[in-house]
């Protein structure tokens, strides 16, 4: 059974500084990776999605980085806002459904607050 | 546009009664889910649809019935509500139906049992 694990579960930080999130996963035969971001009271939004054969995807001040083998994936947001406040969650979708549908497994969040 | 959209968004009722949650997508997407989020925010995958055909089925109670009228649509009913099912239950959808894209979520249906 596939468990997602992450670390901090929380974390407060200055503006400005770069932060890394991170995701670990039990079972390394997994079809994707994706971070989500969940505003309170919010449904989540898709931040970045890693395919299994990918290593890392970049978008704007994020960073995700996938190590397939040793089941572990960073988030990295460089030059961290106020308005990055937010959870922040990892979830993996299992290779074994990769042609319908996707069991995403989630992680149970880390919770940052970017301070002004 | 709001991409995925549930109803109601807040629902208080009593414990007992029969209650349903509308999603509806407009996206395109030919595969939906539905995911609760309980108290400690932790979220679990309950059912998904591909095409109006149910492919993913957790270990939930048979009182909770999803039903797909078209793939646009992913409604669920739940019977006989319980204390325990006060939680946010989250609709979303994805394109193909596979594995490699990703998720579009709803804001949630917040549910409060009294």
């Amino acid at each position: 059974k596939q468990e997602v694990t992450q670390i901090p579960a929380a974390l407060s930080v200055p503006e400005g500084e770069n932060l890394v999130l991170n995701c670990s996963f039990t079972d390394s035969a997994i079809y994707n990776l994706q971070w989500f971001r969940q505003d309170p009271g919010k449904g989540l939004t898709s931040l970045l999605l890693i395919q299994s054969s990918q290593r890392e995807q970049t978008s704007g001040r994020l960073n995700a980085s996938l190590d397939k083998s040793s089941g572990r994936s960073t988030l990295y947001i460089a030059a961290s806002q106020p308005g990055d406040s937010a959870t922040y969650l990892c979830a993996v979708s299992p290779r074994a459904e990769e042609t319908s549908g996707s069991r995403l497994t989630f992680g149970e969040g880390t919770q940052l607050t970017v301070n002004p | 546009d709001t991409a995925v959209s549930q109803t109601p968004k807040y629902l208080v009722t009593q414990m007992g009664n029969d209650k349903s949650i509308k999603c509806e997508q407009n996206l395109g997407h030919d595969t939906m889910y539905w995911y609760k989020q309980d108290s400690k925010k932790f979220l679990k995958i309950m059912f998904s649809y591909n095409n109006k055909e149910l492919i993913i089925n957790e270990t939930v109670p048979n009182r909770f019935s999803p039903k797909s009228p078209d793939k646009a649509h992913l409604n669920l009913h739940i019977n006989s509500l319980e204390l325990g099912d006060s939680a946010v239950y989250f609709c979303a959808s994805s394109q193909y139906g596979r594995g490699g894209q990703p998720q579009h979520f709803g804001d949630g249906t917040r549910l409060s049992i009294l």
